[in-house]
């Protein structure tokens, strides 16, 4: 019972540097989104993903991109890291063509990002 | 647009107390409403959710009501425990949307 993987568990970057996020998810689910979490601020939602073959934006996109491999994996990218991206990022995933409101998301356990 | 408030913490309990935390939702119709937990370094577990006005979610000792006229869904607990410490999110989602989070409220709890 895997659930939602997240790799890496921690990284330290340097400003500029580029990194890709990995979150793969083995429920079957349709549709998977991409978190970052900053202290006093929740859960901010960058990017989701609603069904395989397509992405669209959250409320803070800037600076990221995605990629939904397939059914299972949606990759997050940060192509020139910046300090203001320093921050714990959740890959989630959640059934249900068309989203029903009453499925809930899954969650991995996080990748604990610094950038220096 | 829809949001969700939460009580400011961090709420500091001492083992056994009674536990509420506040969640009130503004959004325009009946979402399903949700509590997550987070315990430290992992990432959100679902605790209890509840679908309609009325309903009462329930899992590991813990309730909320979703009460429509209030707009609210507040947790509560009647005993806690030294390992109920973590951080609590409301939450609310409508049909074809993503999740809207409360911000979180952090529960520490004493022996």
């Amino acid at each position: 019972n895997a659930g939602v993987t997240q790799t890496p568990k921690f990284q330290v970057l340097k400003t500029g540097q580029s990194m890709t996020l990995q979150c793969a998810q083995d429920m079957n689910h349709n549709s998977m989104y991409w978190y970052r979490q900053d202290p006093g601020m929740g859960l901010r939602l960058i990017y989701y993903s609603a069904s395989e073959g397509t992405t669209d934006k959250g409320e803070v996109p800037n600076g990221y991109n995605v990629s939904r491999l397939n059914k299972r994996e949606f990759s997050l990218r940060l192509e020139s890291a910046a300090p203001s991206q320093t921050s714990v990022y959740f890959c989630a995933s959640s059934e249900g063509t068309g989203g029903r409101s009453n499925q809930p998301q899954h969650f991995g356990d996080g990748t604990r990002l610094s950038i220096l | 647009g829809n949001s969700v408030t939460q009580m400011e913490g961090p709420v500091t309990l001492s083992e056994e107390a009674f536990l509420t935390i506040n969640c009130t939702y503004t959004a325009t119709g009946y979402p399903s409403l949700f509590w997550y937990v987070q315990y430290p370094g992992e990432g959100l577990q679902l605790l209890l959710k509840a679908t309609k006005a009325d309903d009462k979610g329930s899992n590991k000792g813990f309730e909320a009501t979703y009460r429509k006229e209030t707009t609210s869904f507040h947790l509560e607990k009647g005993s806690v425990q030294v390992s109920d410490s973590a951080v609590y999110f409301c939450a609310l989602r409508f049909d074809g949307q993503n999740f809207v989070f409360g911000p979180g409220t952090r529960l520490s709890v004493l022996p």
